[in-house]
């Protein structure tokens, strides 16, 4: 069965500073995998997919993921934070040929001034 | 601009009454998913189909019916709502090669 972990529920960052959300996923096969982030009291949006190809994706904002097939990781960077990033963070896996896309836990930024 | 349509955005009803969510999608996308979101859990995938006439369980769905009677629409049925079903729940669109389109959020409160 497919799953996605993300080990840190709430990361605080200072304005500015770097940023690396953890994204562990598991899937036999070939993965495809999604960054998507929620403002508050709103829906889904995505940030950023990797299909199969270049490890390194850029999204919008000037966030960028790095799959590694040998970690099974597809973690979420950020050279400098801003306020407005304040917001939750989901990791998604589906197969290439499956319908099922499937969620972690999510996580929380938060974003010192 | 790939658009999903959830109704109502808000929702009260009674234990044990009966509770339809709707969805409309206009993106002609095979794919269509019904999630709910608590906190500690993320979105958990309840009921999903990949065209007209199909529905497929998810991860949870005791308590939960699917519907999709067209290409545009699925809906979601509780036919004994229970207190344990109030979250917020996300109905959403996609394809095989798209990523996945979300409605807004339906806020259901079973008192």
């Amino acid at each position: 069965a497919q799953s996605v972990t993300q080990p840190d529920a709430r990361v605080t960052v200072s304005e500015g500073a770097s940023l690396q959300l953890r994204c562990k996923y598991s899937y036999f096969g070939t993965p495809y995998l999604f960054w998507y982030v929620q403002y508050p009291r709103q829906g889904l949006q995505l940030l950023l997919k990797y299909y199969p190809g270049d490890p390194v994706v850029q999204g919008v904002n000037g966030f960028e993921a790095e799959f590694s097939k040998s970690n099974s990781s597809f973690h979420l960077r950020k050279a400098s934070v801003h306020w407005s990033d304040w917001a939750v963070y989901f990791c998604a896996v589906r197969g290439n040929m499956g319908y099922k896309l499937t969620f972690g836990t999510g996580t929380s930024l938060l974003v010192d001034p | 601009e790939a658009a999903v349509t959830q109704s109502p955005r808000n929702k009260v009803a009674v234990t044990g009454g009966k509770v339809t969510l709707s969805c409309n999608q206009t993106n002609n996308h095979n794919n269509m998913y019904w999630y709910r979101q608590d906190t500690g859990h993320g979105l958990r995938l309840i009921h999903y189909s990949y065209g007209a006439g199909s529905t497929e369980k998810g991860d949870i769905p005791d308590g939960y019916k699917a519907s999709r009677p067209s290409q545009e629409n699925f809906s979601l049925i509780l036919e004994l709502a229970t207190p344990s079903q109030t979250s917020v729940y996300f109905c959403a669109s996609g394809d095989q090669n798209t990523e996945v389109f979300f409605g807004k959020g339906t806020r259901l409160t079973v008192v």
